[in-house]
């Protein structure tokens, strides 16, 4: 099955900079890979999600790439906010069964 | 539309219990989904659905069973509840198409507690 890596587990940043978030998977046939955002007590969020037929997606602030030969994709997010403070999952899906990363926190200091 | 509908909210068992956790959609999705979500873990997929008669297990299936007999509902049951199955259950669906790459659309999950 699909194994998704998530890297880091923590990640803290300054309001305004920017934060990063990596993932890596393992079946070549996974062809879908969203991000979701998930605040404490709540239920996951799509933020935004890239087909494998698109090496970079951007939506306001926040931009995803994908490179396929090398089987990761990653999760920018610019000039954060307070409110982007969460924990953010990768997932990556093939067969329809969607497998999720272990997750990144993400805080930002005001 | 409410979406993808869960019940109940919060539930506390006694090991050797039994229930079963609720989940209806009104989208008129195909496929749905069980995920548990352990304590500052990702979520890890339980059973999945693919249309109303057909089911099959995700990476931890065991001491779970799933049922499909309508596409709005997809219940999923717990025997003899154990310790470990103490987490945050989430169903969800997601309309394919047969493509595989639809987002999935969340309930707001059942917090379990088994003691």
């Amino acid at each position: 099955g699909e194994n998704v890596e998530q890297h880091p587990s923590t990640l803290s940043v300054q309001e305004g900079d920017s934060a990063v978030i990596k993932c890596t998977y393992s079946d070549s046939a996974s062809n879908y890979f969203p991000w979701y955002k998930q605040e404490l007590g709540k239920r996951p969020q799509l933020i935004i999600d890239i087909r494998s037929n698109v090496g970079e997606k951007k939506d306001q602030r926040i931009a995803v790439t994908l490179n396929k030969t090398a089987k990761h994709f990653s999760l920018h997010i610019t000039e954060t906010q307070p409110e982007d403070s969460a924990v953010y999952f990768c997932a990556a899906r093939n067969d329809y069964k969607l497998s999720f990363g272990a997750g990144t926190t993400v805080t930002v200091r005001a | 539309n409410a979406g993808v509908t869960q019940t109940p909210k919060f539930r506390i068992l006694k090991i050797g219990q039994s229930m079963t956790l609720q989940c209806t959609q009104d989208m008129n999705h195909n496929y749905m989904y069980w995920y548990r979500q352990d304590p500052g873990m990702g979520l890890k997929l339980i059973y999945y659905s693919v249309g109303a008669g057909i089911t099959d297990k995700g990476e931890v299936p065991n001491g779970y069973n799933v049922s499909r007999s309508t596409t709005e509902d997809f219940p999923l049951r717990l025997e003899l509840a154990a310790p470990s199955q103490t987490s945050v259950y989430f169903c969800a669906s997601s309309d394919d198409r047969g493509r595989g790459n639809s987002p999935l659309h969340f309930g707001n999950g059942t917090r379990l507690t088994v003691t």
